[in-house]
């Protein structure tokens, strides 16, 4: 069975620009969250959709935002971006909203 | 909301010694408590996890042993290996985990000592 995949694996993109990354959950997980992994920060939670729901959110400004398809894949948008949106962002799928979740390779964003 | 703290920051063992990571939570809502592996350069994996009605799980040389009441819990590696050398995270949450999203400790850089 297939992973968590997200793509692309590396970005570069400049300050004020926007930028969607792309996650396909493994193959029936219906819930698909989203991290911002920071070496300051650690693992933040940015959000969390279900069934095409976002059914919670992180302390992130509106500037970052998501979404899911009818297929459980899911996207995120970060707008307007700055210098310290710099970050690898995960995603992960479960099955469920109450089950483990598992995480992708994730996204190197970098922005210069 | 959730704060999760995790200690040691780095661990330094010698390989076949046990290994003893600690994390508490601050709020007693929470009721799943999955750890995390992260090699370098790769994605975080999920080793070991424990519900609330559960005050300990093994699976191998890894258990998890989980204080309520205390609301602390705790990973311990047995007989550690060169491969168990890796960042370990815990993290707390409500329901499984996707509801209110994983709140995660900083990490601890485990080191195995050949």
């Amino acid at each position: 069975k297939a992973g968590v995949t997200q793509t692309p694996r590396y970005l570069i993109k400049t300050r004020g620009q926007q930028v969607t990354l792309s996650c396909s959950p493994i193959s029936g997980h219906r819930s698909v969250s989203w991290y911002q992994q920071t070496p300051g920060q650690g693992l933040q939670f940015l959000f969390e959709y279900f069934s095409e729901t976002q059914r919670n959110k992180g302390n992130f400004p509106g500037r970052f935002s998501g979404r899911q398809f009818s297929n459980s894949r899911s996207e995120m948008n970060v707008s307007t971006l700055e210098l310290g949106d710099s970050a690898l962002y995960l995603c992960a799928s479960s099955l469920w909203v109450d089950q483990p979740q598992h995480f992708g390779d994730g996204t190197r964003l970098s922005i210069l | 909301g959730e704060n999760v703290e995790q200690h040691p920051s780095t661990l330094s063992v010698q390989e076949g010694d046990s290994a003893v990571i600690k994390c508490t939570y601050s709020d007693s809502a929470s009721n799943y408590f999955p750890w995390y592996k992260q090699e370098l350069g790769k994605r975080p994996q999920l080793i070991i996890d424990i519900r609330s009605n559960v005050g300990e799980k093994k699976d191998q040389r890894i258990a998890v042993t989980l204080n309520k009441t205390a609301k602390h819990f705790s990973l311990h590696i047995t007989e550690t290996q060169p491969e168990d050398s890796a960042v370990y995270f815990c993290a707390a949450s409500r329901v499984g985990g996707g509801a209110d999203g994983l709140t995660f400790g900083k990490g601890t850089h485990l080191i195995i000592q050949p």
